[in-house]
C-alpha cells in the first residue's frame, strides 16, 4: 500500500479556506485517493474520493495533480464544526483501509 | 441516512472476561468489518468478513478474537478472555460492496475499558 504523509495539525479561523496536503510518492497506477474525517469519540466518516484532476461534492473538493503524487483536500468556508481529524488514504479498494496518523484540523472563532 | 449501529457504547469488564461487541451494519451491505483505535492513536484494521467467513485479518486479530453474522442482521466481535492491553474503541464498518466506488461507513463504536 502506498504510505501517506500529512502535516500532524493545523489550525484554522471560521469562515477560512483549509487546503490539507497529502503525499504518496509511491502511489500505483490503480489506487485511489480517498479522505476520511473523524470527530471525537465517533468513527471515521468518508468525505471524497478521486483518482485523478478534481472532485467537488458537497462537502468538500479534491484537487489531484497530474502526476498523482500528492492530493488536496480543500475545505470551503471552515466552521467550528469542521474541527476534526482528516485522513488520507490511498489503495485500489480491494484491499482494508489503512488509517495513518491523520491531520488534526481546529478551527478557531 | 442509514447508519452502522454499535451497541453498547461503553463497555467495562474485568481482565480475563469474555466480550461480545454488537453491530446491526447497514441492511444492504455485504461487507464487514472491524477496527479498533486506542486512545490517542490510529485506527487500526483488525477484520473482515464476508459471505460468512472472515476475507482478511490482520496481526493483532489472534485466537482471542472471533467474528460472527449470527443471523441477518447482526454482526459480534468476541474477545475471549480480555487483557489490559484491548481497552479501545472498537469499530464496526460496513460496504456495498469491494472497491473504490464503495466506501466503508463506520458506526459510532464501543469503548472498551478492561480493568
Amino acid at each position: 500500500l502506498a504510505k501517506t504523509t500529512q502535516p500532524i495539525s493545523m489550525d484554522s479561523y471560521e469562515g477560512q479556506e483549509v487546503n490539507i496536503t497529502c503525499s504518496h510518492n509511491n502511489i500505483a497506477t490503480n489506487d485511489y485517493i480517498t479522505w476520511y474525517q473523524q470527530f471525537p469519540s465517533q468513527g471515521p466518516r468518508f468525505i471524497i474520493q478521486g483518482y485523478k484532476t478534481k472532485v467537488t461534492n458537497e462537502v468538500a473538493s479534491l484537487f489531484i495533480p497530474a502526476d498523482r503524487k500528492s492530493s488536496t483536500l480543500s475545505l470551503p468556508r471552515v466552521s467550528l464544526s469542521d474541527t476534526a481529524v482528516y485522513y488520507c488514504l490511498v489503495g485500489p479498494g480491494n484491499t482494508p483501509l489503512v488509517f495513518g496518523k491523520g491531520t488534526r484540523l481546529s478551527v478557531i472563532a | 441516512e442509514p447508519e452502522v449501529t454499535q451497541t453498547p457504547s461503553h463497555q467495562v469488564t474485568q481482565m480475563g472476561q469474555e466480550v461480545i461487541l454488537r453491530c446491526v451494519p447497514i441492511s444492504n451491505h455485504l461487507y464487514f468489518y472491524w477496527y479498533r483505535q486506542i486512545l490517542g492513536q490510529k485506527v487500526e484494521f483488525l477484520v473482515s468478513f464476508y459471505n460468512n467467513e472472515i476475507s482478511e485479518k490482520s496481526e493483532i486479530f489472534d485466537d482471542q478474537f472471533s467474528v460472527e453474522r449470527p443471523d441477518g442482521s447482526n454482526f459480534t466481535l468476541k474477545i475471549r478472555s480480555t487483557k489490559l492491553e484491548d481497552s479501545a474503541m472498537y469499530f464496526c464498518a460496513s460496504s456495498e460492496r469491494q472497491g473504490v466506488d464503495s466506501p466503508l461507513h463506520f458506526g459510532n463504536g464501543t469503548r472498551l475499558t478492561v480493568t
